[in-house]
């Protein structure tokens, strides 16, 4: 079956900007994370939702930072008035089980966000 | 703080060769353990996962990792690497509770000479 989608797979954008970023979870999947990946380092949490709701914002750099799964499927990361140091992958991932389960979770192949 | 350190940065092996990629995780409690490969352009694929039980986990690709309480460490393992095991590995774990965040480490990459 299909796995984690991101769409766009590249994104380029100029400092000040708002940009969003698209996460298609796995069908059925009930929980949806979002993570970070900087240059040379480990992907880092961002948020976790669980259904419609973020259960789990804590990871969120600040407020220009957002995400929504208003349906509980799809997820989109908004970013406003982006900076240089937003620029990163950034990586989708989704799970059957809730959080608190420990299942597996897939990871989509990210979203590459270049602020310039 | 919680937190997952991969000392090495960089392994080159000959294909082959046996490997062993370090991972060491901070925290008393005993955490949930995974291992996770990345190439290029792929997204993270899960090697194995250590939740409880039997402290010798295998998983997919031939991979092995081991869990040991006493050294806070769960090294991922392989006897024979093969020229398509290059990537970038990464260790993670959860501490548990109801979001099962993942903390990562900065992960290793595993070059294969000929």
């Amino acid at each position: 079956g299909a796995g984690v989608s991101q769409t766009p797979s590249n994104k380029v954008t100029e400092k000040g900007k708002y940009v969003e970023l698209r996460c298609d979870p796995i069908s059925g999947h009930t929980a949806l994370y979002w993570y970070r990946q900087s240059l040379g380092q480990g992907p880092e949490f961002l948020i976790y939702f669980q259904g419609t709701g973020a259960a789990d914002d804590s990871g969120l750099p600040n407020d220009r930072f957002f995400a929504v799964r208003p349906e509980g499927s799809v997820s989109t990361l908004k970013i406003q008035r982006t900076e240089r140091g937003d620029s990163a992958v950034y990586l989708c991932a989704s799970s059957l089980l809730p959080g608190g389960s420990t299942d597996t979770q897939y990871f989509g192949p990210g979203t590459r966000l270049t602020v310039l | 703080a919680q937190s997952v350190t991969q000392p090495d940065i960089h392994i080159t092996v000959s294909e082959g060769a046996s490997l062993e990629l370090r991972c060491n995780y901070s925290y008393g409690a005993t955490p949930y353990l995974f291992w996770y490969v990345q190439s290029p352009g792929q997204g993270l694929q899960l090697l194995l996962k250590y939740l409880s039980g039997d402290t010798l986990v295998q998983g997919i690709k031939g991979f092995e990792a081991e869990f040991k309480r006493s050294q806070s460490s769960f090294n991922l393992r392989k006897p024979s690497v093969h020229w398509s095991d290059a990537a970038e590995y990464f260790c993670a774990v959860v501490y548990g509770g109801a979001t099962n965040k993942l903390i990562f480490g900065t992960g290793t990459l595993l070059a294969v000479q000929p």
